[in-house]
């Protein structure tokens, strides 16, 4: 199985942060990588899909990069309703698997 | 509206059987793969595994295997989830999730709502 990784697992930022989440995997995993949003009871929301492409609906200030093993999402300009946890999953194998998630408080 | 619709939370003791449900509404439900994402209560996602319901071919994670059932009905646009003999460490949030089963750039794009699942004697 592909192996995820976070870094940070948590991180405290205020409104208006740059903020920068980064997510590794155990192999090349060719961009099949995808970010997605969890607040506190509720489902899961993707936000990035291919590793940059934006999800329909999904504010610009949100950005994914990276390729290989190592990939980034971007949040410009943190904004009160950001505040959440966030996962990288890949996609490429048979076997999914997800990061252990990032935590973004205040 | 697309839509994936999952059943309502349930109270189970350890050994007793269950199935929950995902139902599918404002797509063609055959296009996409639907897939189950556990939650333990505190902890992070995990990928359990997923159904073609065009085809019924699943495919389930290595921790997962052999304990829970994937299965879908195209009649009903429903995919279930199914449990023989739950145990306690299967309590947690499980949410259903579709991905195309065309584009595989693609990734998990509609969510349900979650299923809680408590087991305890």
């Amino acid at each position: 199985d592909i192996q995820m990784t976070q870094s940070p697992s948590s991180l405290s930022a205020s409104v208006g942060d740059r903020v920068t989440i980064t997510c590794r995997a155990s192999e090349d995993i060719r961009n099949s990588l995808a970010w997605y949003q969890q607040k506190p009871g509720t489902a899961p929301k993707l936000l990035i899909y291919a590793a940059s492409t934006l999800e329909s609906g999904v504010p610009s200030r949100f950005s994914g990069s990276g390729s290989g093993t190592d990939y980034t999402l971007t949040i410009t300009s943190l904004q009160p309703e950001d505040f959440a946890s966030y996962y990288c999953q890949q996609y490429y194998t048979t076997l999914w698997t997800f990061g252990p998630g990032a935590k973004v408080e205040v | 509206e697309v839509q994936l619709v999952q059943s309502g939370p349930v109270v189970k003791k350890p050994g007793e059987s269950l199935k929950i449900s995902c139902q599918g509404s404002g797509y063609t439900f055959t296009n996409f793969w639907i897939t189950w994402v556990r939650q333990m209560p505190g902890k992070g996602l995990e990928w359990m595994g997923r159904i073609d319901p065009s085809d019924s071919y699943s495919r389930y994670s290595p921790s997962i295997e052999g304990h829970v059932t994937i299965s879908v009905d195209k009649s009903r646009s429903t995919a279930y989830l199914q449990w023989s003999s739950l145990k306690a460490s299967d309590t947690a949030m499980y949410y259903c999730a579709r991905r195309s089963s065309s584009d595989f750039a693609k990734a998990m794009d509609v969510w349900g709502q979650g299923t809680s699942v408590i087991v305890s004697s």
